[in-house]
């Protein structure tokens, strides 16, 4: 079966400081990768998708990138992380099934920007 | 721009009682999808369904979907404590594998 994986849980970090948010999928090969943010009480804002190992799209301009170095990891990065940076940051995969595309969530990470 | 909107934004009812959350898009979909997200936590996908399809049934839950009225309904039957979690609706754009989320409907279920 499928698994998805994020670290780290929690995340406490300066301004100005870097970051780098990792996320691993188990037992599919060349799903399709995103990473959400959604901050307190809202819904979720798509950053990034990838396709394929080195293939990404930026939905909105941020102070983030995203990188797939392989076909199963994405991460999200940052050199210098601001203030509304801070929120819960959920990757998640899907590929195309017999009804279309249904999407697994990893557990997320809380980042504080402080 | 937003695609899916849903309301209410937050529901409470007494355990037993049914639980109906809307939910409205813009453009034309592929499939409409529920998830639920507990306090903290990733979302959980609950159910699909595609855009030839009015009604699907899954245990307690009931999805109605109406492409003329661009809008959607989540009835959660003979609801329990454990149901209390934050709901969202999701679009998939027609050929493009991308789910756009709503806003979401926190439910708290007291027992």
């Amino acid at each position: 079966s499928q698994t998805i994986h994020q670290w780290p849980a929690t995340l406490v970090q300066p301004v100005g400081s870097p970051l780098s948010l990792e996320c691993t999928v188990e037992g599919t090969s060349n799903p399709n990768l995103y990473w959400y943010r959604q901050a307190a009480g809202r819904g979720l804002q798509l950053l990034f998708y990838s396709v394929g190992i080195g293939q990404i799209s930026s939905e909105v301009p941020q102070n983030l990138s995203a990188s797939r170095p392989q076909d199963r990891q994405f991460i999200l990065s940052s050199k210098k992380l601001l203030l509304s940076d801070s929120g819960f940051y959920l990757c998640a995969w899907n590929q195309e099934g017999a009804n279309g595309y249904e999407q697994y969530f990893g557990p997320g990470t809380r980042l504080t920007v402080t | 721009s937003q695609q899916g909107e849903e309301d209410p934004q937050a529901l409470s009812i007494q355990e037993g009682e049914n639980a109906t959350m809307n939910c409205s898009y813009k453009t034309s979909i592929n499939n409409l999808q529920w998830y639920r997200q507990n306090s903290g936590r990733g979302l959980v996908h609950l159910i699909l369904i595609r855009s030839n399809e009015r009604e699907k049934h899954s245990g307690r839950l009931r999805v109605t979907l109406d492409t003329s009225k661009k809008s959607s309904s989540l009835l959660i039957t003979a609801s329990r404590a454990a149901d209390t979690a934050s709901y969202f609706c999701a679009t998939e754009g027609i050929n493009t594998g991308k789910l756009i989320f709503g806003q979401g409907t926190t439910l708290q279920v007291k027992p």
